[in-house]
């Protein structure tokens, strides 16, 4: 059974560090995994999509990288910004018809 | 692009009393998701439907929770009688389905708040 976990659960650090957010799953037949940010109150917005078949992707500021053998995929974020905090959710698609298995979340607060 | 809109954003009711929640997907996507999310978690998935019909219900509370996605296009999710334990954010996604990326777009949800 597939399992998503997420370390740490809430991170603090000044503005302008660059910063990994790190995801890890149990099982490494996966069909892509999805990283969502989510703001206090609101819904998921979609940062990055990696599918099975590929190492990593980038957009701005943010990459992410996938390790199918060992089982983790990281967030990487450049010269963090107060904007960027938020929480930091992956979810992993084990399959094209199944549904997503998610991880609990990073709680990212950057401090001015 | 619009994205995927849902109503209302937030709702207070009674225990026992009924609440609906609408979602429209983007545009041209089978593909529809309901989540419910408590507070430091993350979703969990309620209903997922493929044009009208229903992939996935296994979590669904079906006793008390029901929804529809009569035409294939926007969906209800209706709670008959909420009890306070439903107190959470609802989610809806929509996504592409066959040989799309399987990448997963989010409404704003609905926040619901069990008295």
């Amino acid at each position: 059974k597939q399992e998503v976990t997420q370390i740490p659960a809430a991170l603090s650090v000044p503005e302008g560090e660059n910063l990994v957010l790190n995801c890890s799953f149990t099982d490494s037949a996966i069909y892509n995994l999805q990283w969502f940010r989510q703001d206090p109150g609101k819904g998921l917005t979609s940062l990055l999509l990696i599918q099975s078949s590929q190492r990593e992707q980038t957009s701005g500021r943010l990459n992410a990288s996938l390790d199918k053998s060992s089982g983790r995929s990281t967030l990487y974020i450049a010269a963090s910004q107060p904007g960027d905090s938020a929480t930091y959710l992956c979810a992993v698609r084990p399959d094209s018809n199944y549904q997503l298995i998610w991880g609990a979340g990073t709680k990212l607060i950057i401090k001015p | 692009e619009a994205g995927v809109a849902q109503s209302p954003r937030y709702k207070i009711i009674e225990k026992r009393q009924s609440v609906a929640f609408w979602c429209n997907p983007i545009s041209g996507h089978a593909t529809l998701y309901w989540y419910q999310q408590i507070l430091g978690q993350g979703p969990k998935l309620l209903i997922q439907f493929q044009n009208n019909g229903v992939v996935d219900d296994s979590q669904l509370p079906k006793d008390r929770f029901s929804a529809e996605r009569l035409k294939g296009v926007d969906s209800t999710l209706k709670i008959q009688p909420a009890k306070l334990e439903d107190s959470a954010v609802y989610l809806c996604a929509s996504g592409g389905a066959g040989r799309s990326t399987g990448e997963l777009f989010f409404g704003e949800g609905s926040r619901l708040t069990v008295l």
